[in-house]
């Protein structure tokens, strides 16, 4: 079954605390990138990777970092969390940006306090 | 600014009516898909459509598309409960970052 699985789907952390949202896919796609939604503000992209080692800013990339060194993995990672950081993240991949369907994770969501 | 606008923003209809979300965007575009989220879920890919398409079926969904006026709307019919989600449109632009651009989304409650 084709799949986009990011863990943890919940987490309360603490200002300053590292973390790092997984990702991963099942489909040998080479586009992935990760969202956040927020109310009233839609989704916006964070990063994304148009393939192995290539990765670029999305709308909104300050306090986050990504890699890329395998195909079907996309860390999204937090190096130093702040509130206002909280939001419901979500990873998506496709085959490439050529019109084609993406596909969601499931969502992580993701509280700092 | 978002390049696709949801309009209404909020949509709320009795059971077997006809449901219909518009969606506006700025600038010129490859394609244009429609999404469906379930309250707190990841989103479904529903329907694609192609600028040089003018409208597209699927099941109990058409999708229209007017790029000389940027917009697009898509029609449930036969609306059930289950159908109750939020919807969103997304924008291929044809210059620009390699990515499909949001709307906020239309949040569609189907009253039984």
């Amino acid at each position: 079954e084709a799949q986009v699985t990011q863990n943890p789907r919940y987490l309360i952390t603490v200002t300053g605390k590292k973390l790092t949202v997984t990702c991963s896919q099942n489909m040998n796609h080479e586009y992935m990138s990760w969202y956040r939604q927020d109310p009233g503000l839609g989704l916006r992209q964070i990063y994304y990777s148009m393939n192995v080692e290539v990765t670029d800013k999305g709308d909104v990339p300050e306090g986050y970092k990504v890699s890329r060194k395998e195909k079907r993995n996309f860390p999204l990672i937090l190096e130093s969390p702040s509130p206002n950081q909280t939001s419901l993240y979500f990873c998506a991949s496709s085959r490439d940006t050529s019109g084609n369907t993406i596909y969601f994770g499931e969502g992580s969501w993701l509280t700092v306090v | 600014s978002q390049q696709g606008e949801e309009d209404p923003q909020a949509l709320s209809i009795q059971e077997g009516e006809n449901a219909t979300m518009n969606c506006s965007y700025k600038t010129s575009i490859n394609n244009l898909q429609w999404y469906r989220q379930n309250s707190g879920r990841g989103l479904v890919h529903l329907i694609l459509i192609r600028s040089n398409e003018r409208e597209k079926h699927s099941g109990r969904l058409r999708v229209t598309l007017d790029t000389s006026k940027k917009s697009s709307s898509l029609l449930i019919t036969a609306s059930r409960a289950a159908d109750t989600a939020s919807y969103f449109c997304a924008t291929d632009p044809i210059q620009g970052a390699q990515k499909l651009v949001f709307g906020q989304g239309t949040r569609l409650t189907i009253n039984p």
